[in-house]
């Protein structure tokens, strides 16, 4: 299984301030055929499933506020929030899905300072 | 817009199967070519994808479960369903299912329901 690592645990950001999270694949997730990462990053607020932010890497899902990027390529990859706001506080997750089974990191719980 | 809502039983005794089922609406669940999938969260823990399901019926499994679970899919109730067979107190978690395209992967999710595995 590819195992994916997230740094840090959490992280506390001010309002309007860069906060950025790092995840770590143990093998690439670059498709070569396609040039693409098959990398996704999901926010999770409290009692509420995880809303899928970034896929491809760093393609915005629809209606993701552009305050959210993502980059990277192969094995490490970055969500940066550019701006931070108050609505932006929950967990965040990356996931492969280079094969099957799909994994998850282990989450980033982002709190404002 | 497509929506999932995840139903069944709130608590299950150890050693039996935890059945869920996943109603798809807004859009048939024949449409398109998608997996529907279920993914599990024990509280205060990570996201730990069980498998799914096509709709020609294929399924793909998590090595760690496959042994104890199955997805299938009843395209003529637009529902897809989970059984996991013999469970413990580690069972216990919110169960989603989900979408899956090839593209956007996990792009659509149910609520999530808890299932406590309990005497």
């Amino acid at each position: 299984d590819i195992v994916m690592t997230q740094s840090p645990d959490s992280l506390a950001v001010s309002l309007g301030e860069r906060a950025t999270i790092n995840c770590k694949s143990s093998q690439s997730v670059l498709y070569n055929s396609n040039n693409k990462n098959y990398l996704a990053w999901y926010q999770q607020k409290p009692g509420q499933p995880p809303k899928l932010l970034i896929y491809w890497a760093s393609t915005r899902e629809s209606g993701v506020p552009d305050r959210f990027s993502g980059g990277g390529s192969g094995t490490d990859f970055t969500l940066t929030i550019s701006s931070l706001q108050a609505a932006d506080v929950g967990v965040y997750f990356c996931q492969h899905y280079y094969g099957t089974p799909r994994t998850f990191g282990q989450g980033t719980k982002v709190e404002i300072k | 817009q497509v929506q999932l809502q995840e139903s069944g039983p709130g608590l299950v005794k150890p050693s039996q199967t935890l059945s869920l089922t996943c109603t798809v609406s807004g859009g048939s669940i024949s449409g398109g070519s998608y997996y529907w999938s279920w993914i599990r969260q024990p509280a205060g823990k990570e996201l730990e994808w069980i498998g799914r399901v096509h709709t020609t019926g294929s399924s793909n499994y998590n090595p760690s479960l496959k042994s104890r679970v199955t997805i299938s899919i009843d395209t003529s109730k637009n529902q897809f369903s989970l059984d996991l067979t013999s469970v413990t107190a580690a069972d216990t978690a919110v169960y989603y299912c989900a979408r899956e395209s090839a593209v956007t992967t996990l792009d659509c999710w149910g609520q999530g329901t808890l299932v406590t595995v309990s005497s």
